[in-house]
């Protein structure tokens, strides 16, 4: 199985600020790798698949990059709204499973 | 407007079964990938099952055997039959859409599954 490890567990940005987040995948996923943002009470929303593909109706401040083993999502100006917890998904060995990490959780300083 | 809506969630005994539904509104499941994954405050998220639109159905080896997803192209909902429950079953669960069976690109708010004596 491939893991997913995300960092860091917690991550806390003035507004107006960068925020990076990081997933790293324990072998290689190339690019079939897909961001989520699950605020609180609310569904998952899907922000990026293929790893920097942006999802319909997510804002230009948010980016993703990265192939291989190593992501990065990246919210160039953090707004109140983003508060939230963001997980990263492999999809690269379908059937094989599709897993996710455990997840940043981004709170406003 | 796209909608997912999971009920049939509770508290159920090891051992028992479960039904779990997720109706859909503003799409056509049946020709979507339709899949759930669940929340566990231990494992965070966990995908568990997909069906395709031409009704082929994967499973997580953790939950093989034990759960069959399904849909009823009549009523545009998905099911989740579960049997043989166990604690480290207990999550929240999501009806996700995916346009391809790799991942969700619209996912319900979830329905609370406790396996408790």
């Amino acid at each position: 199985e491939i893991v997913m490890t995300q960092t860091p567990a917690t991550l806390s940005v003035s507004p107006g600020e960068r925020a990076t987040l990081s997933c790293r995948a324990s072998q290689s996923v190339s690019s079939n790798l897909a961001w989520y943002q699950h605020k609180p009470g609310q569904a998952p929303r899907l922000l990026f698949y293929g790893a920097s593909i942006r999802a319909a109706g997510i804002p230009a401040r948010f980016s993703g990059s990265g192939s291989g083993t190593e992501f990065t999502l990246t919210i160039s100006s953090l707004q109140s709204e983003d508060l939230a917890i963001y997980y990263c998904q492999q999809y690269n060995n379908w059937p094989r499973g599709l897993t996710f990490g455990g997840g940043t959780k981004v709170e406003i300083k | 407007e796209v909608q997912l809506v999971e009920t049939g969630g509770g508290l159920i005994q090891p051992g028992g079964s479960l039904r779990l539904s997720c109706a859909a509104s503003g799409f056509i499941v049946s020709t979507n990938y339709m899949s759930w994954v669940r929340q566990t405050p231990g494992k965070g998220l966990e995908w568990v099952s997909i069906i395709y639109s031409g009704g082929s159905a994967y499973y997580a080896d953790s939950v093989n055997g034990r759960v069959t997803i399904s849909r009823d192209i009549s009523k545009n909902t998905v099911y989740l039959q579960m049997k043989s429950l166990r604690a480290e079953d207990t999550a929240i669960y999501y009806c996700a859409r995916g346009k391809d069976p790799t991942y969700f690109d619209f996912w319900g708010q979830g329905t609370l599954v406790t396996v408790s004596s």
